[in-house]
Parts: structure tokens; sequence; C-alpha cells
């Protein structure tokens, strides 16, 4: 069974860098058709997908983002990282990995990790 | 960017009730939909992908249809635990955009 888990600090200060660890058991992330992304939801709001990094290692990011992300893989550790620099209290989200079943095409979200909050404040 | 307009914003229904959601793309994606079902504090649940197919163990009362521009998500039968925000998202080319969520209450 796929399962991704979520981790890093729930706060972080403005201007700083936010950075988050999504381990994946049950699957590797090294395997194909398959995408290891990120998609937020500030509280109240919807959905914003982030970026993803298909298998092989390239990926792909949202343009109003992009400037400031950056995502990435251990493939020894089997976990997938995401990185989002300059931040302020508009980055307050819930940010939530997921398993993205694509290949010649951007694919869909089949796998969620469980969400983790991540505050933006001094 | 593609953007995707859900409608409607908000809706009340009963139990038992027939609901029927929609969803514009601002340009042809073809099949390349999902419909995810999220109830409040809760983790997206994804339901239908490529417009019509049902993600593994999601009941049949969910159903989803449509081509090019305009889907719709139908739930029939609507039960408590049925009540939740629905989310549809075009995979057909990055960026992947969200529509703005349906809200389903109880009537």
């Amino acid at each position: 069974q796929l399962q991704l888990q979520g981790s890093g600090p729930g706060l972080v200060k403005p201007s700083e860098t936010l950075s988050l660890t999504c381990s994946v058991s049950g699957a590797s992330i090294s395997s194909g058709p398959y995408y290891w992304g990120w998609i937020r939801q500030p509280p109240g709001k919807g959905l914003e997908w982030i970026g993803s990094m298909y298998y092989s290692g390239s990926t792909s990011y949202s343009p109003s983002l992009k400037s400031r992300v950056t995502i990435s893989a251990d493939t020894s550790k089997n976990q997938f990282s995401l990185k989002l620099s300059s931040v302020t209290a508009a980055d307050t989200a819930v940010y939530y990995c997921a398993r993205i079943t694509g290949g010649s095409y951007p694919g869909w979200t089949d796998y969620w990790g469980r969400g983790t909050l991540v505050t933006v404040s001094s | 960017d593609i953007q995707m307009t859900q409608s409607p914003s908000s809706l009340s229904a009963s139990v038992g009730d027939r609901v029927t959601i929609t969803c514009r793309a601002s340009q042809d994606i073809s099949n390349y939909l999902a419909w995810f079902q999220q109830k409040p504090g809760k983790v997206p649940k994804t339901l239908i992908y490529a417009a019509s197919r049902l993600q593994g163990g999601v009941p049949s009362k969910f159903s989803g249809s449509g081509s090019g521009t305009d889907f719709t998500l139908i739930i029939n039968s609507l039960q408590p635990e049925d009540f939740a925000t629905y989310y549809c998202q075009q995979y057909y080319i990055y960026p992947l955009t969200f529509g703005g969520g349906t809200k389903v209450d109880i009537k």
C-alpha cells in the first residue's frame, strides 16, 4: 500500500526558506510512469498545484512560484523535497505531497500525503 | 494558464438527492480532468480521472462525464458522508489548475 508522509517545520519566519520532505513507502520514486509533487491549500481556500517531479528527475513548476521553488529527490531514502524561498504570510497553507500518475501528459493525483500545515509568521 | 470554473460554488441538498456539479475549462482539455472530494480538515480524495474513470475503491454512485471544455460530476443518492467540497482539476498541460470548488452541504 502506497503511503506518503510529509514532514517539516510548522512555523517559518518571513523571508526564510520553507523546507518540507515527503517520505514514500510502498513504491519507489525512481519508478515510472509517476510524478511526485506538491499541492498546497491556504486556510479556507482552494487547492493550488506547486510543482511536480517526474521519476526521471525532470521538474515542472507553477509559473507563479517558479522563481522560488525547488523540488528534488533523494532516491537513497525514497524521499522527495520541497523548498520555497523568500516566504511571506501568503505562503501559509497546508502542504500536501502527492503521487501523480502520468506519462506523456502531466497526470492526475492518485495518492495524497496527510498534509503539513506551515505558518509563516515572525 | 487554463482556467477551471466550477458551478455552483455551493449547493444545499438532502439525503437521497441526485447532485450535479459542472466544471468548465477555458480551453479544450480533451478528457484530462480529475475530480476530488475533500471533507473539512481532511486530505482530498481522488474520485475520478480521465473525466469518467472511477479511482479504485470509489463507489459507483459517483460518475463523471464530458470532454473538451465541459464536464460534469454526478453524485447519486446523496448520503451524509458525501457532504463535502468537490474540486475539478485539469491535467492536460502545465500548470495544473483546479476549479474553485463546490461545497455540498445539508439542506
